[in-house]
């Protein structure tokens, strides 16, 4: 079992650029979150879904779009980066047990915008 | 809204001392409480979480943590630390169905001196 990677590891985008983060988990969770992690600020959410096809935003969702057309995929886009969009990307998963809950996080995608 | 708050965004402690980190949470409803650690460079791994049931729950590499209610709070402690316990630690509130993601503390910065 692999858990929740992420690809890329690291990636430096000039202002303007877009890009697609992409998470994958082998542990077939329906549940499938994004995290993005600035210093001082601990994490905040981005986006999550709750099965294949639905996504919701949450907290800090603007300047950035998802999709989950696959169960086991959840990807994070960014149609046009800004500065402030320079942060630590996390993913994580969980499975909709009440009571139950965990979230396994993936090792994090580093963005810097310039 | 829910909100965690970890009053120490940085604590130093001697290798081999006890170590208590401050959780307080503000949420409406029963709350489901986590606590995790990021090492440097890191993804996020739980350490411990709190459902229901024994308001002192145990986790793993020795730590453990004491729900109380009336506190709205949910410390973390270790009776004796280790070098290799050095990280960022964060403390985090969950509605129990998962649907929704967590929202996380600021998180403390643990220093271990030798």
């Amino acid at each position: 079992n692999a858990g929740v990677t992420q690809t890329p590891k690291f990636r430096v985008l000039k202002t303007g650029q877009s890009m697609t983060l992409l998470c994958a988990q082998d542990m077939n969770h329906e549940y499938m979150y994004w995290y993005r992690q600035d210093p001082g600020m601990g994490l905040r959410l981005i986006h999550y879904s709750v099965g294949e096809g639905t996504t919701a935003k949450g907290e800090v969702p603007d300047g950035y779009n998802v999709s989950r057309l696959k169960k086991q995929n959840f990807l994070l886009g960014l149609e046009s980066a800004a500065p402030s969009q320079t942060s630590v990307y996390f993913c994580a998963s969980s499975y909709p047990s009440r009571g139950q809950e965990t979230q396994y996080f993936g090792p994090g995608t580093r963005l810097l915008v310039l | 809204a829910q909100s965690v708050t970890q009053p120490d965004i940085h604590i130093t402690v001697s290798e081999g001392a006890s170590l208590e980190l401050r959780c307080n949470y503000s949420y409406g409803a029963t709350p489901y409480l986590f606590w995790y650690v990021q090492s440097p460079g890191q993804g996020l791994q739980l350490l411990l979480k709190y459902f229901s049931g024994d308001t002192l729950v145990q986790g793993i590499k020795g730590f453990e943590a004491e729900f109380k209610r009336s506190q709205s709070s949910f410390n973390l402690r270790k009776p004796s630390v280790h070098w290799s316990d050095a990280a960022e630690y964060f403390c985090a509130v969950g509605s129990g169905g998962g649907a929704d993601g967590l929202t996380f503390g600021k998180g403390t910065h643990l220093i271990i001196q030798p």
